[in-house]
């Protein structure tokens, strides 16, 4: 088993419509979860991290983050073309090892 | 520019030689992380620095790969006597404590 599972896509959303990205992790001692963008040949760009169970806002993007279940998950409202990349998922293991491990990515065309 | 900085952004480099890489995290960003990312895969974790301790080494990564970041300040990698396996874009981050990780540019490495 994978430690970040992600679906390696292409996952194609309609312009305006939501789309929505899953990770899961194998390691129950996580602690930090972050999701990536990332372009074509550029480096990953951070666009959410989050800690605790629940859902945490900002902007057009909401990370979802459920322990018991190991799983998290990005929605992109109104999607834009401008949206389309690759989405990684990284974990951040026990406090103390803080090891980043990433998916594979979800690859994310939207559809003008 | 207050990022993460990689140098150089290329190499070519012919079988068998040496080359080495330089990071230069944020300001104060206590851990720093090298990937490893070819084309269509997540960023693989290679080794990760708390100030100039070097925490964790992955399994995978053979003897002819090496880092170091002296005064816990900025870090090489070296890879010795390269090999053609060894083309991919290798990916520096940095963070502070257990905040989020920003990645640098990314030094694309061609073993010809």
């Amino acid at each position: 088993q994978k430690e970040v599972e992600q679906n390696s896509g292409p996952l194609s959303v309609p312009e305006g419509a939501i789309a929505s990205l899953n990770c899961t992790y194998s390691d129950r001692g996580s602690q930090s979860f972050f999701w990536y963008r990332q372009y074509s040949g550029k480096s990953p760009e951070l666009i959410m991290f989050i800690y605790s169970n629940g859902d945490k806002e900002d902007g057009r993007f909401t990370a979802q983050l459920n322990k018991a279940s190991q799983y998290v998950s990005l929605l992109i409202r109104d999607s834009q073309p401008s949206d389309s990349a690759t989405y990684l998922c990284a974990v951040g293991s026990n406090f103390g090892n803080e090891k980043l491990t990433f998916g594979t990515g979800t690859r994310l065309t939207i559809i003008p | 520019d207050t990022g993460v900085s990689q140098n150089p952004r290329h190499k070519i480099t012919k079988r068998g030689q040496n080359v080495t890489f330089r990071c230069d995290p944020i300001s104060e960003h206590n851990r720093l992380y090298w990937y490893r990312q070819t084309l269509g895969q997540g960023p693989e974790f290679l080794t990760y620095f708390q100030n100039e301790a070097q925490l964790e080494k992955s399994r995978l990564l053979s003897d002819r790969f090496s880092a170091e970041r002296p005064k816990g300040s900025f870090s090489t990698l070296e890879i010795q006597r390269t090999e053609q396996g060894d083309s991919a874009m290798y990916l520096c981050a940095s963070r502070k404590g257990f905040t989020e990780a920003f990645f640098g540019q990314g030094t694309r490495l061609t073993v010809v």
